[in-house]
Protein backbone atom coordinates (compact mmCIF):
# COMPACT_ATOMS: atom_id res chain seq x y z
CA UNK A 1 0.00 0.00 0.00
CA UNK A 2 1.90 3.07 -1.29
CA UNK A 3 0.82 5.68 1.39
CA UNK A 4 2.27 8.74 -0.16
CA UNK A 5 1.95 9.38 -4.09
CA UNK A 6 4.35 11.82 -6.26
CA UNK A 7 4.15 12.58 -9.73
CA UNK A 8 5.49 13.71 -12.11
CA UNK A 9 8.29 10.25 -12.41
CA UNK A 10 10.30 12.65 -14.30
CA UNK A 11 10.50 16.36 -15.09
CA UNK A 12 12.66 18.52 -17.91
CA UNK A 13 12.86 22.52 -16.91
CA UNK A 14 14.88 25.01 -18.49
CA UNK A 15 17.16 26.79 -17.05
CA UNK A 16 15.72 29.76 -14.62
CA UNK A 17 12.08 28.03 -14.83
CA UNK A 18 9.74 26.78 -12.11
CA UNK A 19 10.10 23.40 -11.13
CA UNK A 20 6.86 21.94 -9.49
CA UNK A 21 6.95 18.13 -7.67
CA UNK A 22 3.25 16.91 -6.23
CA UNK A 23 3.14 14.79 -3.37
CA UNK A 24 -0.47 13.42 -1.87
CA UNK A 25 -0.29 11.18 1.09
CA UNK A 26 -3.14 9.11 2.77
CA UNK A 27 -2.31 8.75 6.23
CA UNK A 28 -4.09 11.97 8.32
CA UNK A 29 -1.06 10.50 11.57
CA UNK A 30 1.61 12.09 9.20
CA UNK A 31 2.59 15.32 11.03
CA UNK A 32 6.54 16.04 9.24
CA UNK A 33 7.06 16.09 5.10
CA UNK A 34 10.38 16.43 4.32
CA UNK A 35 11.82 16.44 0.73
CA UNK A 36 15.28 14.50 -0.37
CA UNK A 37 17.38 15.20 -2.95
CA UNK A 38 19.33 12.52 -4.55
CA UNK A 39 22.37 12.56 -6.30
CA UNK A 40 23.76 9.80 -8.62
CA UNK A 41 25.61 7.15 -6.27
CA UNK A 42 24.43 9.09 -3.22
CA UNK A 43 22.44 8.58 -0.59
CA UNK A 44 19.22 10.95 -0.16
CA UNK A 45 20.18 14.35 1.62
CA UNK A 46 17.18 16.53 3.54
CA UNK A 47 16.09 19.80 1.50
CA UNK A 48 13.53 21.16 3.38
CA UNK A 49 10.98 20.05 5.71
CA UNK A 50 7.26 21.12 6.63
CA UNK A 51 4.93 20.50 9.53
CA UNK A 52 1.09 20.71 9.11
CA UNK A 53 0.81 23.71 11.12
CA UNK A 54 1.82 25.87 8.37
CA UNK A 55 0.46 25.79 4.99
CA UNK A 56 4.52 27.56 3.32
CA UNK A 57 8.13 27.08 4.31
CA UNK A 58 10.52 28.69 2.15
CA UNK A 59 14.41 28.58 1.92
CA UNK A 60 16.34 29.89 -0.42
CA UNK A 61 14.92 28.31 -4.00
CA UNK A 62 13.14 25.57 -2.24
CA UNK A 63 9.60 26.39 -1.20
CA UNK A 64 7.23 23.51 0.33
CA UNK A 65 3.32 24.30 -0.31
CA UNK A 66 1.37 22.42 2.07
CA UNK A 67 -2.92 21.66 1.77
CA UNK A 68 -3.71 19.77 4.93
CA UNK A 69 -7.58 19.35 3.96
CA UNK A 70 -6.47 17.92 0.40
CA UNK A 71 -3.89 16.18 1.98
CA UNK A 72 -1.35 17.70 -0.75
CA UNK A 73 2.05 18.83 -0.40
CA UNK A 74 4.38 20.37 -3.07
CA UNK A 75 7.72 21.70 -3.62
CA UNK A 76 8.62 24.16 -5.69
CA UNK A 77 12.45 24.99 -7.42
CA UNK A 78 12.23 28.59 -8.51
CA UNK A 79 15.00 29.60 -10.95
CA UNK A 80 16.05 26.17 -11.86
CA UNK A 81 19.59 25.30 -12.18
CA UNK A 82 21.66 22.56 -13.97
CA UNK A 83 22.85 21.82 -10.79
CA UNK A 84 19.51 21.12 -9.33
CA UNK A 85 19.30 18.07 -11.45
CA UNK A 86 18.44 15.28 -9.29
CA UNK A 87 16.02 12.68 -8.15
CA UNK A 88 13.68 14.48 -5.43
CA UNK A 89 11.59 12.34 -2.84
CA UNK A 90 9.00 13.13 -0.71
CA UNK A 91 8.65 11.52 2.18
CA UNK A 92 6.22 11.43 5.65
CA UNK A 93 6.35 10.34 9.02
CA UNK A 94 4.21 10.62 12.61
CA UNK A 95 7.02 11.86 14.32
CA UNK A 96 6.78 11.65 17.57
CA UNK A 97 7.66 7.75 18.66
CA UNK A 98 8.16 6.60 15.23
CA UNK A 99 10.81 7.48 13.02
CA UNK A 100 10.19 5.87 9.88
CA UNK A 101 10.48 7.59 6.56
CA UNK A 102 7.31 6.48 4.51
CA UNK A 103 8.88 8.18 1.00
CA UNK A 104 7.13 8.82 -2.70
CA UNK A 105 8.29 7.04 -5.64
CA UNK A 106 10.82 9.71 -6.32
CA UNK A 107 10.57 12.50 -9.48
CA UNK A 108 13.41 12.22 -11.85
CA UNK A 109 14.36 16.10 -12.98
CA UNK A 110 16.57 17.12 -15.53
CA UNK A 111 16.98 21.19 -16.08
CA UNK A 112 18.49 22.60 -19.68
CA UNK A 113 20.53 24.87 -20.33
CA UNK B 1 30.22 13.11 3.20
CA UNK B 2 27.37 12.44 5.61
CA UNK B 3 29.35 10.75 8.07
CA UNK B 4 27.23 7.57 8.03
CA UNK B 5 29.72 5.16 6.56
CA UNK B 6 28.21 1.84 4.54
CA UNK B 7 30.48 -0.94 3.48
CA UNK B 8 30.76 -2.38 1.01
CA UNK B 9 29.80 0.06 -2.08
CA UNK B 10 29.01 -2.75 -4.71
CA UNK B 11 28.38 -6.43 -4.34
CA UNK B 12 27.64 -8.75 -6.81
CA UNK B 13 26.72 -12.35 -5.64
CA UNK B 14 25.03 -15.15 -6.89
CA UNK B 15 21.21 -16.40 -5.97
CA UNK B 16 21.17 -18.34 -2.92
CA UNK B 17 24.10 -17.06 -1.33
CA UNK B 18 24.17 -14.78 1.70
CA UNK B 19 25.68 -11.40 2.34
CA UNK B 20 26.53 -9.29 5.27
CA UNK B 21 25.72 -5.39 4.62
CA UNK B 22 27.65 -2.85 7.15
CA UNK B 23 26.76 0.94 8.48
CA UNK B 24 28.60 3.00 10.76
CA UNK B 25 26.57 5.97 12.41
CA UNK B 26 27.45 9.14 12.46
CA UNK B 27 29.46 9.98 15.93
CA UNK B 28 26.76 10.58 18.69
CA UNK B 29 23.80 8.69 16.85
CA UNK B 30 22.26 6.13 18.54
CA UNK B 31 19.47 4.87 15.86
CA UNK B 32 20.21 3.00 12.70
CA UNK B 33 17.34 2.48 10.40
CA UNK B 34 17.98 0.14 6.94
CA UNK B 35 15.95 0.91 3.84
CA UNK B 36 16.01 -0.78 0.09
CA UNK B 37 15.53 1.59 -2.80
CA UNK B 38 14.98 -0.91 -5.90
CA UNK B 39 13.26 0.67 -8.99
CA UNK B 40 9.80 -0.44 -8.90
CA UNK B 41 9.40 0.56 -5.32
CA UNK B 42 11.15 3.30 -4.57
CA UNK B 43 12.83 3.64 -0.71
CA UNK B 44 10.77 1.35 1.21
CA UNK B 45 11.58 1.19 5.38
CA UNK B 46 13.56 -2.48 6.62
CA UNK B 47 14.08 -2.27 10.32
CA UNK B 48 15.59 0.26 12.87
CA UNK B 49 17.90 0.03 15.61
CA UNK B 50 18.14 1.77 19.04
CA UNK B 51 21.13 1.37 20.90
CA UNK B 52 21.56 -1.96 19.90
CA UNK B 53 17.55 -2.63 20.39
CA UNK B 54 14.81 -3.46 17.81
CA UNK B 55 12.53 -0.71 17.76
CA UNK B 56 10.67 -0.50 14.56
CA UNK B 57 10.26 -3.00 12.14
CA UNK B 58 8.89 -2.61 8.46
CA UNK B 59 8.17 -4.78 5.75
CA UNK B 60 11.36 -6.93 6.08
CA UNK B 61 11.62 -10.16 4.70
CA UNK B 62 12.65 -12.95 7.10
CA UNK B 63 15.16 -14.28 4.93
CA UNK B 64 16.59 -10.53 5.91
CA UNK B 65 17.47 -9.72 9.56
CA UNK B 66 19.47 -7.13 11.26
CA UNK B 67 21.35 -6.14 14.30
CA UNK B 68 23.23 -3.12 16.11
CA UNK B 69 26.62 -4.01 17.98
CA UNK B 70 27.74 -2.55 21.35
CA UNK B 71 29.59 0.23 19.48
CA UNK B 72 26.78 1.18 17.42
CA UNK B 73 27.50 -0.36 13.98
CA UNK B 74 24.57 -1.87 12.41
CA UNK B 75 24.80 -4.97 9.64
CA UNK B 76 21.88 -6.08 7.76
CA UNK B 77 22.57 -9.60 6.66
CA UNK B 78 20.36 -11.03 3.64
CA UNK B 79 20.03 -15.13 2.60
CA UNK B 80 18.78 -17.29 0.75
CA UNK B 81 18.99 -14.27 -1.85
CA UNK B 82 17.00 -13.99 -5.13
CA UNK B 83 17.19 -11.82 -8.24
CA UNK B 84 14.45 -9.70 -7.01
CA UNK B 85 16.73 -8.70 -3.73
CA UNK B 86 18.97 -6.61 -6.14
CA UNK B 87 18.25 -2.86 -5.10
CA UNK B 88 20.41 -0.40 -3.02
CA UNK B 89 20.37 -0.63 0.38
CA UNK B 90 20.57 2.73 2.49
CA UNK B 91 21.50 3.31 6.12
CA UNK B 92 20.59 5.89 7.86
CA UNK B 93 21.22 7.46 11.65
CA UNK B 94 20.00 9.77 13.92
CA UNK B 95 19.74 10.59 18.01
CA UNK B 96 16.89 8.66 18.09
CA UNK B 97 14.54 11.51 18.98
CA UNK B 98 12.45 11.71 15.86
CA UNK B 99 13.30 12.85 12.55
CA UNK B 100 14.48 15.88 11.37
CA UNK B 101 17.77 17.77 9.89
CA UNK B 102 20.18 15.43 11.71
CA UNK B 103 18.84 12.24 10.07
CA UNK B 104 21.50 11.67 7.77
CA UNK B 105 21.58 8.77 5.26
CA UNK B 106 25.00 6.86 3.88
CA UNK B 107 25.74 6.66 0.12
CA UNK B 108 24.65 3.13 0.77
CA UNK B 109 25.31 -0.46 -1.20
CA UNK B 110 24.41 -1.51 -4.41
CA UNK B 111 23.86 -5.48 -4.64
CA UNK B 112 23.42 -7.16 -7.70
CA UNK B 113 22.02 -10.65 -7.66
CA UNK B 114 23.04 -12.85 -10.11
Amino acid sequence: QQQVKQSPQSLIVQKGGISIINCAYENTAFDYFPWYQQFPGKGPALLIAIRPDVSEKKEGRFTISFNKSAKQFSLHIMDSQPGDSATYFCAATENFGNEKLTFGTGTRLTIIP
Amino acid sequence: DSGVTQTPKHLITATGQRVTLRCSPRSGDLSVYWYQQSLDQGLQFLIQYYNGEERAKGNILERFSAQQFPDLHSELNLSSLELGDSALYFCASSTGQGVGPGYTFGSGTRLTVV
